[in-house]
């Protein structure tokens, strides 16, 4: 089993921050990594595949880095819909973060 | 745009079994592999399992071998997840998701997802 270590757990941010989670493979998932955005009630949303590939229609604040067992997800500059959950997501075998919820400060 | 559409919300008593259904629109259904994924209320997502929608093939999380069973209807674009001998502890949002297409299809990040059905177990 491949364990996805997401941190912060929680985060506390105002609007205009720049913002960064990390997350964490137990070990080598190469470049599988995706990254979703779940805001409450509703189903999780693709922002980032293959580590560092922008989904079509994700604003260019979002971004992805890394390769083998680390991993960042950037938000720029934090805007008001960015206030959510993030989870990171290997494809190998399929397993997530526990989340890292970016909250206003 | 494709989508995926989930039955409703269900209330089942412990050791009975549910059955989500997940329709799938805007898309040949028979090219991509379907992922049923569960959230437990303040958790974050557990991956189910896999179905190959042309094929049939299915591929099972460990957890949850012998007591899920994956399907789906190539006619009305449909894929089922039948899970049995529920306890307290299934209580969870249940999603279905498309995945990839092709040889390497199974390894692909899931998009779009459905709407989520609420399974409650209660007595």
């Amino acid at each position: 089993d491949i364990q996805m270590t997401q941190s912060p757990s929680t985060l506390s941010a105002s609007l205009g921050d720049r913002v960064t989670i990390t997350c964490r493979a137990s070990q080598t998932v190469g470049n599988w990594l995706a990254w979703y955005q779940q805001k409450p009630g509703k189903a999780p949303k693709v922002l980032i595949y293959e580590a560092s590939t922008l989904e079509s229609g994700v604003p260019s604040r979002f971004s992805g880095s890394g390769s083998g067992t680390e991993f960042t997800l950037t938000i720029s500059s934090l805007q008001p819909d960015d206030f959510a959950t993030y989870y990171c997501q290997q494809y190998k075998s399929y397993s997530f973060g526990q989340g890292t919820k970016v909250e206003i400060k | 745009q494709v989508q995926l559409v989930q039955s409703g919300a269900e209330v089942k008593k412990p050791g009975a079994s549910v059955k989500v259904s997940c329709k799938a629109s805007q898309y040949t259904f028979t090219d991509y592999y379907i992922h049923w994924v569960r959230q437990a209320p303040g958790q974050g997502p557990e991956w189910m399992g896999w179905i190959n929608a042309n094929s049939g093939t299915t591929n099972y999380a460990p957890k949850f071998q012998g007591r899920v069973t994956m399907t789906r209807n190539t006619s009305i674009t449909t894929a089922f997840m039948d899970l049995t001998r529920l306890g307290s502890d299934d209580t969870a949002f249940y999603y279905c998701a498309r995945g990839g297409t092709g040889l390497w299809g199974w390894a692909n990040w899931f998009d779009p997802w459905g709407q989520g059905t609420l399974v409650t177990v209660s007595s």
